[in-house]
């Protein structure tokens, strides 16, 4: 499995853009980049997935460059309710056979007002 | 929207007792999955189970955890005889045959006394 590196935590400002980079210098042919989210007492919630260049949703865009080695999460102009933990996971599609997915410590994202 | 759905949303045992946590998955979805959460920690995988049977399993689901679907809805977690280490939220999380995404439910928050 492709070992993740993201910042631990991180502080924005309601209405900024934040950008969450994650490091995967090992990421493997087959891997994917999904980022999760995480608020206090529930349970993750999927956010975006991406193999290369750039994808774009209703909540996030995700930025991966051409080596893979590395992907950027984007939310545009956060809320306080943005306030969460983000993981970048690295692996197989979850529907090729139901793979487990591995997290690792996330970003503590805080959105101050 | 569709939604996991577990049950209870805590319990609270005494070491050495056997514990259920219930959940219903989502109504079409085919893999079922048990993630935990201890408090401040990583979220860990714990057991994959597809076509009635386990597909994938982590260390941490020794002989002591089981599963079940034992009936058509409900996807159960089975603690024989329950440790201190076992407090923890414990997440089910379902996905479709051929999604990439797998969906979290709220969570069961276990206290072993």
């Amino acid at each position: 499995l492709a070992k993740t590196t993201q910042p631990i935590s991180m502080d924005s400002y309601e209405g900024q853009e934040v950008n969450i980079t994650c490091s995967h210098n090992n990421i493997a042919t087959n891997d994917y980049i999904t980022w999760y989210q995480q608020f206090p007492s529930q349970g993750p919630r999927f956010i975006i997935q991406g193999y290369k260049t750039k994808v774009t949703n209703e909540v996030a865009s995700l930025f991966i460059p051409a080596d893979r080695k590395s992907s950027t999460l984007s939310l545009p102009r956060v809320s306080l309710s943005d306030t969460a933990v983000y993981y970048c996971l690295v692996g197989e599609l979850p529907g090729n056979a139901g793979n487990m997915l591995t997290f690792g410590g996330g970003t503590r994202l805080m959105v101050k007002p | 929207e569709p939604e996991v759905t577990q049950t209870p949303s805590h319990q609270v045992t005494q070491m050495g007792q056997e514990v259920i946590l219930r959940c219903v998955p989502i109504s079409n979805h085919l893999y079922f999955y048990w993630y935990r959460q201890i408090l401040g920690q990583k979220v860990e995988f714990l057991v994959s189970f597809y076509n009635n049977e386990i597909s994938e399993k982590s260390e941490i689901f020794d002989d002591q955890f089981s599963v079940e679907r034992p009936d058509g809805s409900n996807f159960t977690l089975k603690i024989r005889s329950t440790k201190l280490e076992d407090s923890a939220m414990y997440f089910c999380a379902s996905s479709s045959l051929s999604g990439n995404e797998q969906y979290f439910g709220p969570g069961t928050r276990l206290t072993v006394t």
